[in-house]
């Protein structure tokens, strides 16, 4: 089955730096990789995903990119502001129906002002 | 914005009872999963429904679990007896399958704490 691995678990930021969080994944069959943001209290928001059919793909500050090869995905934040600090999962579904998704571990990331 | 709700937003239930949790998936939406989230871990799958009926369910998903959509409206997990460690936070999903029956949009949750 898939096995998500996530990276790091905590990350420290200052107030416009960019910030990293990289994911791998198990299951070559794998073709979908949503990102979610989990504020404090309340459920995991979809912010952005790629199909493994792009290698990279962006929405105002936030970006996903993808390594097939590797079996690896990331995500980038950049000019970091402190509403996003928050818990982000990265995922990958089963292949078994897609519709299984298996989330990574999580990471805290913490913008400073 | 169409959004997934869900209540109760806490149940406090002793170990034995049986509780109920509801949501409300987004309207148009045909798949409905439910995921489980222990404190301070990670979302964890529990099962996906469509045409009435579970498609996949996770070891997690046993016997003492069940699903129902009872109305055109609303999506039902049913924990038949619970036990202390089925205390963790559930949240529901629904996806589309005109956009793709990947993107999952989940509720806020209900926070379920057995005693």
């Amino acid at each position: 089955g898939e096995n998500v691995e996530q990276h790091p678990s905590t990350l420290s930021v200052q107030e416009g730096d960019s910030a990293v969080i990289k994911c791998t994944y198990s299951d070559s069959a794998s073709n979908y990789f949503p990102w979610y943001k989990q504020e404090l209290g309340k459920g995991p928001q979809l912010i952005i995903d790629i199909r493994s059919n792009v290698g990279e793909k962006k929405d105002q500050r936030i970006a996903v990119t993808l390594n097939k090869t590797a079996k690896h995905f990331s995500l980038h934040i950049t000019e970091t502001q402190p509403e996003d600090s928050a818990v982000y999962f990265c995922a990958a579904p089963m292949n078994t129906g897609f519709q299984k998704l298996v989330f990574g571990t999580g990471t805290r990331l913490l913008v400073s002002p | 914005e169409p959004e997934v709700t869900q209540t109760p937003s806490h149940q406090v239930t002793q170990m034995g009872q049986e509780v109920i949790l509801r949501c409300v998936p987004i309207s148009n939406h045909l798949y409905f999963y439910w995921y489980r989230q222990i404190l301070g871990q990670k979302v964890e799958f529990l099962v996906s429904f469509y045409n009435n009926e579970i498609s996949e369910k996770s070891e997690i998903f046993d016997d003492q679990f069940s699903v129902e959509r009872p109305d055109g409206s609303n999506f039902t997990l049913k924990i038949r007896s619970t036990k202390l460690e089925d205390s963790a936070m559930y949240f529901c999903a629904s996806s589309d399958p005109g956009q793709g029956a990947h993107e999952q949009y989940f509720g806020p949750g209900t926070r379920l704490t057995v005693t």
